[in-house]
């Protein structure tokens, strides 16, 4: 079956470490998405990438990096710059302009 | 005014009730409309797109009122695996304030139901 796939589920990091949170999809869609989300909270665009070797910051792009060195690949980098890190961290992509998201299953990162 | 607005709930809704709840947007050129249902700590999943002949899955109506500038979600018999929180995404111009891709999410409905 197509789909997303965020690893790991859960991630626990020290601060000041960079942490890399991984998404695949299988789905052949161009766009791929980062969002963050807090509890209580919407979801918040980090990046976004239209197509391979392209990628644009989001609303909140601060203390992350993100690659897209291939069409299924997009990973996150959190560096030890983001100020608030701990969040539930979703990755998504779609097929076109008008086309609805889908989303991985999400990553949980806890800094302390 | 914010660009996707959602009343956050919590709606408290007996079993086998009618339920509805509406989601307004700012950018009078926004293009597509979605319903998502996002279950505590888990991912959203797409429940509707929304056309604007209104549509219907099972259960499930999605309307747009393009004049008014909201879509609708209206859930006949709930059941109680309905209870999640409900999020409106609107595809908008990002230079009408839409998010950087011009999706833009609202904060959800709480809809809690109850046996």
């Amino acid at each position: 079956d197509g789909g997303i796939t965020q690893s790991p589920k859960y991630l626990f990091r020290k601060e000041g470490q960079n942490v890399t949170l991984s998404c695949e999809q299988n789905l052949n869609h161009d766009a791929m998405y980062w969002y963050r989300q807090d509890p209580g909270q919407g979801l918040r665009l980090i990046y976004y990438s239209q197509i391979v070797n392209d990628f644009q910051k989001g609303d909140i792009a601060e203390g992350y990096s993100v690659s897209r060195e291939k069409k299924e690949s997009f990973p996150l980098t959190v560096t030890s710059a983001q100020k608030n890190p701990t969040a539930f961290y979703l990755c998504a992509s779609r097929e076109g302009t008008n086309s609805p998201l889908h989303f991985g299953n999400g990553t949980r990162l806890t800094v302390t | 005014r914010k660009e996707v607005e959602q009343d956050p709930g919590p709606f408290n809704v007996p079993e086998g009730a009618t339920v509805a709840f509406n989601c307004t947007y700012s950018n009078s050129a926004s293009q597509s409309f979605f319903w998502y249902r996002q279950d505590c700590r888990k991912e959203p999943k797409l429940l509707m797109s929304v056309y604007s002949s209104g549509n219907e899955d099972g259960r499930f109506t999605a309307q747009l009122n393009r004049a008014s500038q909201y879509i609708s979600l209206l859930i006949r018999d709930s059941k109680l695996s309905d209870s999640a929180t409900y999020l409106c995404v609107v595809n908008m111009a990002r230079s009408s304030g839409g998010g950087a891709d011009g999706l833009t999410f609202g904060k959800g409905t709480h809809l809690i139901i109850q046996p």
